[in-house]
């Protein structure tokens, strides 16, 4: 399995700020995906961050609403950007890990921000 | 289009039943096949996949899922439930092909509840 921190766990955070997501993992991983899940809804991915390239997004999500960072094969950070209390949500990050099964993605606990 | 189906938005057991929650997939070639579960206020855990090989596949807390290559189905099932089993379930599926497609392809979810 992958052991995967995100900090902030929880945040309120006011209209029109912006906030960032750290994400760390437990050892070197080649891909790292962040997906968004609103309320009541499925996961969406954002973008997937590569370390040494800009991040590939996904329809609908641009870099200036999302911009991410991937410094070394173990850190990844999100920024949500000028944030409305559409941007409430669930944001995880995780992680494509290759084992003696093949590949498997794992998710950290999830950073659940609410925009007031 | 690349899609998956859980045809049921709950589902409902008696402790000790068995239960099966559905998921059906549109992926054209031989996809990965994922389940995860969250719990109430907690991130997504890794429960079983299918890559190749035994259709029947075997994971964490007792569950199993049958891959049906013909009926593109990849149903999660479980012997006798528990009331701990509560929780929401999400089927994904990765496309076959690698690089920037890594990404998962989520279901909408199932929530199992058990009643006791």
């Amino acid at each position: 399995s992958a052991v995967i921190s995100q900090k902030p766990s929880r945040d309120i955070c006011q209209r029109g700020t912006s906030l960032t997501i750290q994400c760390q993992v437990d050892s070197q991983v080649t891909m790292m995906f962040w997906y968004r899940q609103q309320p009541g809804q499925s996961l969406t991915l954002i973008a997937t961050a590569n370390q040494g390239s800009e991040a590939t997004y996904e329809s609908g999500f641009v870099i200036d609403k999302f911009p991410i960072s991937r410094p070394n094969l173990t850190f990844s950070t999100l920024t949500v950007s000028n944030m409305s209390p559409e941007d409430s949500s669930i944001y995880l990050c995780s992680v494509d890990r290759l084992g003696t099964e093949g590949n498997t993605i794992y998710f950290g606990e999830g950073s659940w921000l609410t925009v007031v | 289009a690349q899609s998956v189906a859980q045809p049921e938005d709950q589902v409902n057991v008696a402790e000790g039943n068995p239960l099966t929650v559905k998921c059906t997939y549109s992926v054209s070639g031989n996809p990965y096949l994922f389940w995860y579960v969250q719990y109430p206020n907690r991130g997504l855990q890794f429960l079983l996949k299918y890559i190749t090989g035994d259709n029947l596949v075997k994971g964490s807390y007792g569950f199993e899922a049958e891959f049906n290559k013909s009926q593109t189905s990849f149903h999660l099932k479980k012997p006798s439930a528990l009331v701990s089993d509560s929780a929401l379930y999400f089927c994904a599926v990765r496309p076959p092909y690698g690089g920037a497609t890594n990404k998962l392809i989520f279901g909408t979810g199932t929530l199992l509840a058990v009643q006791p």
